[in-house]
C-alpha cells in the first residue's frame, strides 16, 4: 500500500479559479510534509513544507496540516496557467536522520485559460 | 537558488551493459540523493548519503550502487543494466535531513 495518497489524481481549473489538492499519510512515522512541482520535462521543486497544525501560507499558495488524522492539503488561489504541472506530496520521518522523502503519485494540475 | 546538475541528461543503453549517472551540486550540501521516477510509482529513493566517501541503501537499491567520492559529487551505476532500469532518475542535494532538497533536471535512461 503506498504510504502517501494523494487526491485527486488529476484535476482542471479554470484561470483564477482554486485548486485544492489532498494528501493522507499512512505511516504515523511520516508526518512532516512537503508539496513539491514538477513541469513537463524538469525536475521536481519544492513549493513548501509544513510540520505543524494548522495552515501555512506562501503567496498564492496554502498548506494546511491536521496532524491527528496525518492529513495536508494545498490550496492555489488565483490558479495561473504556469501553475499546469504535476504536483506531488511528499513525507518524512520524525524520528532518525536520513532525510528520506516518500512521494505519493501525485496530481496532474490543468488551469485552463 | 541550488544547483544541481547531472549528466548524461539522456541515454540508451543494452542490456547487461554498465551505465553510469553523474550528480554534480554546488550548494555545499552534506545530503545527497538518487530517485527514480516511473509512471504509477511517483519518485523512488535508491540510494543516499549524508557524508563524502559514505553510501546509504534507499527504498530500492537492488540492481544499483551508488559513489560519492567528494562532497559534490554522487553517482549512480548500474553494473548489469535490464529492461526493467528504465526511467527517468532525479539526483537531489539538501543541507540537512530535515531541510528543502534541491533536483537535477533528471537523466532519461532507455535500456534497450
Amino acid at each position: 500500500q503506498q504510504k502517501v495518497q494523494q487526491s485527486p489524481e488529476s484535476l482542471s481549473v479554470p484561470e483564477g479559479g482554486m485548486a485544492s489538492l489532498n494528501c493522507t499519510s499512512s505511516d504515523r512515522n511520516f508526518q512532516y510534509f512537503w508539496w513539491y512541482r514538477q513541469h513537463s520535462g524538469e525536475g521536481p521543486k519544492a513549493l513548501m513544507s509544513i510540520f505543524s497544525d494548522g495552515d501555512k501560507k506562501e503567496g498564492r499558495f496554502t498548506a494546511h496540516l491536521n496532524k491527528a488524522s496525518l492529513h495536508v492539503s494545498l490550496h492555489i488561489r488565483d490558479s495561473q496557467p504556469s501553475d499546469s504541472a504535476l504536483y506531488f506530496c511528499a513525507a518524512t520521518s520524525i524520528t532518525g536522520n536520513t532525510g528520506k522523502l516518500i512521494f505519493g503519485l501525485g496530481t496532474t494540475l490543468q488551469v485552463q485559460p | 537558488e541550488a544547483a544541481v546538475t547531472q549528466s548524461p541528461r539522456s541515454k540508451v543503453a543494452v542490456t547487461g551493459g554498465k551505465v553510469t549517472l553523474s550528480c554534480h551540486q554546488t550548494n555545499n550540501h552534506d545530503y545527497m540523493y538518487w530517485y527514480r521516477q516511473d509512471t504509477g510509482h511517483g519518485l523512488r529513493l535508491i540510494h543516499y548519503s549524508y557524508v563524502a566517501d559514505s553510501t546509504e541503501k534507499g527504498d530500492i537499491p537492488d540492481g544499483y550502487k551508488a559513489s560519492r567520492p567528494s562532497q559534490e559529487n554522487f553517482s549512480l551505476i548500474l553494473e548489469l543494466a535490464s529492461l526493467s532500469q528504465t526511467a527517468v532518475y532525479f539526483c537531489a542535494s539538501s543541507g540537512g535531513y530535515q531541510d528543502t532538497q534541491y533536483f537535477g533536471p533528471g537523466t532519461r535512461l532507455l535500456v534497450l
